[in-house]
C-alpha cells in the first residue's frame, strides 16, 4: 500500500529554520499538502500543491518537492509554530494518504 | 463565516451503529468534495471516506462494507453511517472539504468523538 513517511519529531531553536520531510513513492505523481495541528484543535492547511500558501498563512511557511520527497520549511520559527505537522497526498481511486505526522518542538 | 460543524458522536457498543452529520455554511457546498477523516487519541490522521460533487463515494479499506457516506446539497449537509462498529473505530471524526482549486483539505470541522466500548 502507498505510504508517506515523515520523521516523528523535529526540534528547532526560535528564529531558526525548521525542515520537515515527507517521502513516498508516488509523490512525483501527486500534489503534496501540509497541515498544522495544535493540541486540541483541528488541522489547518498551510501548504497545498507542493508550494502554495493559503491566504492567512505566514510567509515563513514554504513548501517544495523534489522527486519522491516533499519538504515543509518554516523560516524564522516562532514558538507559536510548535505543533504536529502532517503531509498528505492522493493515491489511486481518489484515496487520500496522510503521513504519520511530525511533532515540531521549538526549544 | 466558513465553517463545518459535526454532530452525532457518542458512546456505542461494539457491533452497534452511529450516524455522523456535518453541516456546512459560508461556502458553495455543492462545489466541494466532502471527506471524513478520523484521529484516534494521540495518533495521526486517517482518511475514512469521500463523496465527490457528482455523488460518487470512495472508502478507505477500514470502512468498506461498514460505512456509507451521503450528502444532501439542498441542506448543505453530509453524513457518515457507521455500522458494525469496532473498538478500532474509536476516534475523533472530522469532516473536511476539498476543492479542485487546491487539491487539498481547505476547510475542517471541529470534530466529533466516537467511542466504541462495552
Amino acid at each position: 500500500s502507498y505510504e508517506l513517511t515523515q520523521p516523528p519529531s523535529v526540534s528547532v531553536s526560535p528564529g531558526q529554520t525548521a525542515t520537515i520531510t515527507c517521502s513516498g513513492d508516488k509523490l512525483g505523481d501527486s500534489y503534496a499538502s501540509w497541515y498544522q495541528q495544535k493540541p486540541g484543535q483541528s488541522p489547518v492547511l498551510v501548504i497545498y500543491q507542493h508550494d502554495k500558501r493559503p491566504s492567512g498563512i505566514p510567509e515563513r511557511f514554504s513548501g517544495s518537492n523534489s522527486g519522491n520527497t516533499a519538504t515543509l520549511t518554516i523560516s524564522g520559527t516562532q514558538a507559536m509554530d510548535e505543533a504536529d505537522y502532517y503531509c498528505q497526498a492522493w493515491g489511486s481511486s481518489t484515496n487520500v494518504i496522510f503521513g504519520g505526522g511530525t511533532k515540531l518542538t521549538v526549544l | 463565516e466558513v465553517q463545518l460543524v459535526e454532530s452525532g458522536g457518542g458512546l456505542v457498543q461494539p457491533g452497534g451503529s452511529l450516524r455522523l452529520s456535518c453541516a456546512a455554511s459560508g461556502f458553495t457546498f455543492s462545489s466541494y468534495d466532502m471527506h471524513w477523516v478520523r484521529q484516534p487519541t494521540g495518533k495521526g490522521l486517517e482518511w475514512v471516506s469521500v463523496i465527490d460533487t457528482a455523488g460518487y463515494t470512495y472508502y478507505a479499506g477500514s470502512g468498506k462494507g461498514r460505512f456509507t457516506v451521503s450528502r444532501g446539497n439542498a441542506k448543505n449537509s453530509f453524513y457518515l453511517q457507521m455500522n458494525s462498529l469496532r473498538a478500532g473505530d474509536t476516534a475523533v471524526y472530522y469532516c473536511a472539504a476539498s476543492s479542485p482549486f487546491t487539491d487539498a483539505f481547505d476547510i475542517w470541522g471541529h470534530g466529533t468523538t466516537v467511542t466504541v466500548s462495552s
